[in-house]
């Protein structure tokens, strides 16, 4: 049972273009949102993360958007450069639940073209 | 902060065989969790520790599986009698002791990645 679906499963982007990847979850406990990219041989590395009761959150390039009725969240990679050539994960978890598992999606794989 | 540090990054195993990792978490963190994570694949849950205590398991980890933590520090996730389908990266992670999930983000480590043969 996957509790947060991620799309695309790839992604092309050219250098200077801007990379959307998005999730939808269904678990109405969850109620917090990180996203966390990943180089070859790596472990993953928190990137950025959005409590419910904002709409957005941005960090330099990157930027994520929340829908809570819809029940989905995206990432916005601004100006994609060819180090940003990584997996990339969402996730879930219930924000006052800090023990209990952080649930990823399957990843998407960005290519940035120089 | 040095980071979490896992051993060995590589372990390649015949069928049948037992192994175990370590994982050394950040100094002042009191969670620590292993994830498994296949090609192409997210990270997926196996169990947590809060301190030395066990707290939660996932149905993935099965009888073949034991992790533990001694003295709450430094932790060892063994898989006995290996088969070809365990064959993946094992990634651990720490985290403090934050009842705010948004103030105790997960730190991992590089993995070990286990290949049986």
């Amino acid at each position: 049972q996957q509790q947060v679906k991620q799309s695309p499963q790839s992604l092309i982007v050219q250098k200077g273009g801007i990379s959307i990847i998005n999730c939808a979850y269904e678990n109405t406990a969850f109620d917090y949102f990180p996203w966390y990219q990943q180089f070859p041989g790596k472990g993953p590395a928190l990137l950025i993360a959005i409590r419910p009761d904002v709409s957005e959150k941005k960090e330099g390039r990157f930027t994520i958007s929340f829908n809570k009725s819809a029940k989905q969240f995206s990432l916005h990679i601004m100006d994609s450069q060819p180090g940003d050539s990584a997996t990339y994960f969402c996730a879930a978890r219930g924000r006052n639940q800090a023990g209990t598992a952080l649930i990823f999606g399957k990843g998407t794989t960005l290519s940035v073209s120089s | 902060d040095t980071g979490v540090s896992q051993n060995p990054r590589h372990k390649i195993t015949k069928r049948g065989q037992n192994v175990t990792f370590r994982c050394d978490p950040i100094s002042e963190h009191n969670r620590l969790y292993w994830y498994r994570q296949t090609l192409g694949q997210g990270p997926e849950f196996l169990t947590y520790f809060q301190n030395e205590a066990q707290l939660e398991k996932s149905r993935l980890l099965s009888d073949r599986f034991s992790a533990e933590r001694p003295k709450g520090s430094f932790s060892t996730l063994e898989i006995q009698r290996t088969e070809q389908g365990d064959s993946a990266m094992y990634l651990c992670a720490s985290s403090r002791d934050r009842q705010d999930s948004y103030n105790s983000p997960l730190h991992f480590g590089n993995g070990t990645r286990l290949t049986v043969t």
